[in-house]
Formats: structure tokens, C-alpha cells, sequence
């Protein structure tokens, strides 16, 4: 669990703002994903990186950009695009594989609309 | 592409009885079949998983059972107590896939 981390754990957007939330990870994993979770909802993957300089669109990624010029850091940036961006975001990071299965989680950020 | 379908949604059982929770899914291909459990804010984590070449797999008051002419899947917790109240997840890939297919998600709640 310690091996990946997510700041802020609350985090606060006004309207037409763009925000980065941050995913920093130690545990030398090649893959990190990025899900949106809505109350009482399950996991929507929003982009994945396999390696560094590289990633890809997941199911939501409209309104999301992200980068991966580290291995250690996948940052996401919720942009004014993202009309409801209210929302519970967990990182996530595995070795890529035929472990990729075996994915860490990090404890999240809340993004909050004001 | 893979999709994963759980159920119940929801589950309610009295404190020491059982809970099954059951996922299908639709490509024959996938061979490793996570379940993560999620407390009420917090992250995902990983209980168990299966893979294709095993049909059944226990870890203390859990198991796994894996269907793979049926393409369906089952979380089994006995003894339920307090603590196994949260959201369970199910999740599968295929060898070789970038990217796990969740399920839905089941809130599970253990009546004292």
C-alpha cells in the first residue's frame, strides 16, 4: 500500500479551472492507470501508461490529460472539458504482463466542484 | 473486447452465514481473474485471484472457483463477520491485454 501515492486527498476545482491531481509510485512498476469513481458506483478507467512517454485513452478519458515522463509519476490533469468532474480518483500501478492483473491502488483523491 | 458482469449489486447476510458473489464474463481468452475489496472510502485491495489453469483457490475464509465452460467466476466468504462489509469487485484479462475489465461491484453487509 505505501508503495503508492496520491496527493491531494481532497482537492477543489472552480469552474473553468484546470487541476492536476498527482500519482507517485516506488515500486518500479512499468503500468499505471488512472479510474474515476462516482458514489455508490464501480471503476472507470480514464488512461493507462505501459511505459514512459507513452499512454493510451481508456473508456472516459474526454476532459482528462495525462503525462508519463517519469516512470515513478502519472500525472492527471482534469481540465475545464470535464463538465462533472466531481468524483473519487484512485491511481493504480502493476507490472506489465502476464502479472498485470496484480494492481496496487493508491488511497485516492476526492475532487470537489466549489 | 472482454466485458464482466457481477452480481448481486447488493447482498445482505447474518453475521457467520456465507456470501457468494458470482461474475461472468465474455472472452474466452481471459486467463487471471481478480477479486479486490473496497472499505467505505477507501482504496481497492487486492484479496484473491484466480488464473485459467486452476479451478479453485482458497485463502483462509475465502475462495475462488473458476467456471471456464461456463465463463463464470465466484467469490466465496464463510463465517462472515463485521469486517467483510465493504464493496467487492470481480475483474478479468486476457494473457497479454494492457488493461483489467471490471465488474460492477457488490456491497456486501454482515448483519450483526
Amino acid at each position: 500500500d505505501g508503495g503508492i501515492t496520491q496527493s491531494p486527498k481532497y482537492l477543489f476545482r472552480k469552474e473553468g479551472q484546470n487541476v492536476t491531481l498527482s500519482c507517485e509510485q516506488n515500486l518500479n512498476h512499468d503500468a499505471m492507470y488512472w479510474y474515476r469513481q462516482d458514489p455508490g458506483q464501480g471503476l472507470r478507467l480514464i488512461y493507462y501508461s505501459q511505459i514512459v512517454n507513452d499512454f493510451q485513452k481508456g473508456d472516459i478519458a474526454e476532459g482528462y490529460s495525462v503525462s508519463r515522463e517519469k516512470k515513478e509519476s502519472f500525472p492527471l490533469t482534469v481540465t475545464s472539458a470535464q463538465k462533472n468532474p466531481t468524483a473519487f480518483y484512485l491511481c493504480a500501478s502493476s507490472i506489465t504482463g502476464a502479472s498485470i492483473g496484480t494492481q496496487y491502488f493508491g488511497p485516492g483523491t476526492r475532487l470537489l466542484v466549489l | 473486447g472482454e466485458n464482466v458482469e457481477q452480481h448481486p449489486s447488493t447482498l445482505s447476510v447474518q453475521e457467520g452465514d456465507s456470501a457468494v458473489i458470482k461474475c461472468t464474463y465474455s472472452d474466452s481468452a481471459s486467463n487471471y481473474f481478480p477479486w479486490y475489496k473496497q472499505e467505505l472510502g477507501k482504496r481497492p485491495q487486492l484479496i484473491i485471484d484466480i488464473r485459467s489453469n486452476v479451478g479453485e483457490k482458497k485463502d483462509q475464509r475465502i475462495a475462488v472457483t473458476l467456471n471456464k465452460t461456463a465463463k463464470h467466476f465466484s467469490l466465496h466468504i464463510t463465517e462472515t463477520q463485521p469486517e467483510d462489509s465493504a464493496v467487492y469487485f470481480c475483474a478479468g484479462v486476457r494473457q497479454g491485454a494492457q488493461k483489467l475489465v471490471f465488474g460492477q461491484g457488490t456491497r456486501l453487509t454482515i448483519n450483526p
